[in-house]
């Protein structure tokens, strides 16, 4: 069973424009939920964690457990945040990363 | 300080070849796995490891072995390489456990293998 879903395989928004990234998951308990990021060229990091509700680069992430979903916002998209964004859930007494199928931002000037 | 390293960057292997993925941390960390991404799929859990002699299957572990004998290493062995094993590999690492709230997953560069 799909435990996170990413619905939009590809979005493109234009420089300065807001921009939501849409991810839901599936799971009973209290959910540990991630976002990871993959630059070009570069390794895959972690952008944020619902936990510390932080602001990293601009990007937001709420976790809405009524609607189970944790999408990730920034207001005011910027070329350099073109990347490749998953979504991930921690599962299982080793609490393993479970990740969605990822949504590739493309930001144009 | 080298962070996770896998070797090779690059692999071809015929239908029914064997091979080893190394995967190197110098972290000290606890928690090591690898896996999978393929177009459409993002990444999948093949294998993990929550400490040295101990290891575990994850979601797609069908035609892999690993094994950790030290801290340090989590080779990945391919039995008999199939064209479905064409992919890219991602070793990662964490202090504990699997990447949870105080413990972020700190990945490889990736192993691009291509099997014909």
């Amino acid at each position: 069973a799909q435990r996170v879903t990413q619905p939009e395989k590809l979005l493109s928004v234009f420089k300065g424009a807001p921009v939501e990234l849409k991810c839901n998951y599936s799971y009973s308990g209290s959910p540990e939920l991630f976002w990871y990021v993959q630059y070009s060229r570069q390794r895959l990091q972690l952008l944020l964690r619902h936990i510390s509700r932080e602001s990293i680069k601009g990007f937001t992430a709420d976790l809405n457990k009524g609607e189970t979903s944790f999408h990730l916002k920034k207001p005011f998209a910027q070329e350099e945040d073109s990347a490749m964004y998953y979504c991930a859930l921690a599962l299982g007494s080793a609490r393993q990363l479970t990740f969605g199928s990822g949504t590739q931002l493309t930001v144009l000037p | 300080n080298a962070g996770v390293t896998q070797t090779p960057k690059f692999q071809v292997l015929k239908t029914g070849q064997s091979m080893t993925l190394q995967c190197a941390q110098d972290m000290n960390h606890e928690y090591m796995s690898w896996y999978r991404q393929d177009p459409g799929m993002g990444l999948r859990l093949i294998h993990y490891s929550v400490g040295a002699g101990i290891t575990d299957q994850g979601e797609v572990p069908n035609g892999y072995n690993v094994s950790r004998s030290t801290t340090e290493d989590f080779p990945l062995r391919l039995l008999s390489a199939a064209p479905s094993q064409t992919s890219v590999y991602f070793c990662a690492s964490s202090y504990t456990r699997g990447g949870g709230i105080n413990s972020p997953l700190h990945f490889g560069n990736g192993t691009r293998l291509t099997v014909t």
